[in-house]
């Protein structure tokens, strides 16, 4: 059973673009979330966070927004650049990480 | 200050063998967790450990097991190795138990292929 959900397996967009990556989650006590980074033969870099005190974190390029009635976070990288080419996965925290499956983002020139 | 290491880097075993993979976590940090990675399971969660004790396990059979160390080294330790265990073995650590919802940093992980 999949309690944290990435439905979109692949994500292409243009260079200068937003990036949106989306998540959802089935456990409504989840409360706290993390956004990594993975690029291939790497282990995964921790991006952004957000706890449900919140619904909008945002830190440079990176935003995270969190719908907690609709159990969704998306992630919106903007602009998007070719180097943010890398799987990016969501994980709840409570009280160990558990992952979404990911989405490969792929950003063309 | 250095990052989460893991050693071996990559490691071919045979089916059947044993296998112990080490992961050194950031200096301070006392809680090191473990994932494995697999391209059709995505990144799933073995265990956890803070100062020597297990906090979490994760779904997985007995053949994989862990050990904490009093400078918090950890290793994990998979028995009679099969072929669905190929895969990324990957450590995290963080400063508190993961309780605490401290951001976990990731070593590059062990590649391990069972032939």
């Amino acid at each position: 059973d999949q309690q944290v959900k990435q439905n979109s397996p692949s994500l292409s967009v243009q260079e200068g673009r937003i990036s949106i990556l989306n998540c959802d989650y089935t456990n409504s006590m989840f409360d706290y979330f993390l956004w990594y980074k993975k690029y291939p033969a790497e282990g995964p870099t921790f991006l952004i966070s957000i706890s449900s005190i919140k619904d909008k974190n945002e830190d440079g390029r990176f935003t995270v927004f969190l719908n907690k009635s609709a159990k969704h976070l998306s992630l919106h990288i903007v602009p998007s650049q070719p180097g943010d080419s890398a799987v990016y996965f969501c994980a709840a925290v409570p009280p160990k990480l558990i992952f979404g499956t990911g989405t490969r983002l792929q950003v063309f020139p | 200050k250095a990052g989460v290491t893991q050693t071996p880097r990559y490691l071919i075993k045979t089916r059947g063998q044993q296998v112990t993979l080490s992961c050194s976590p950031i200096s301070g940090h006392r809680s090191v967790s473990w994932y494995q990675q697999t391209p059709g399971q995505g990144l799933q969660f073995l265990f956890e450990y803070f100062s020597e004790t297990q906090r979490n396990k994760g779904n997985f059979p007995g053949r994989f097991s862990g050990r904490q160390f009093s400078n918090s080294r950890s290793e994990m330790n998979v028995s009679t190795l099969e072929l669905g265990d190929s895969a990324l073995y990957l450590c995290a650590s963080t400063r508190w138990w993961q309780g605490e919802a401290d951001t976990q940093y990731f070593g590059p992980g062990t590649r391990l292929t069972v032939l």
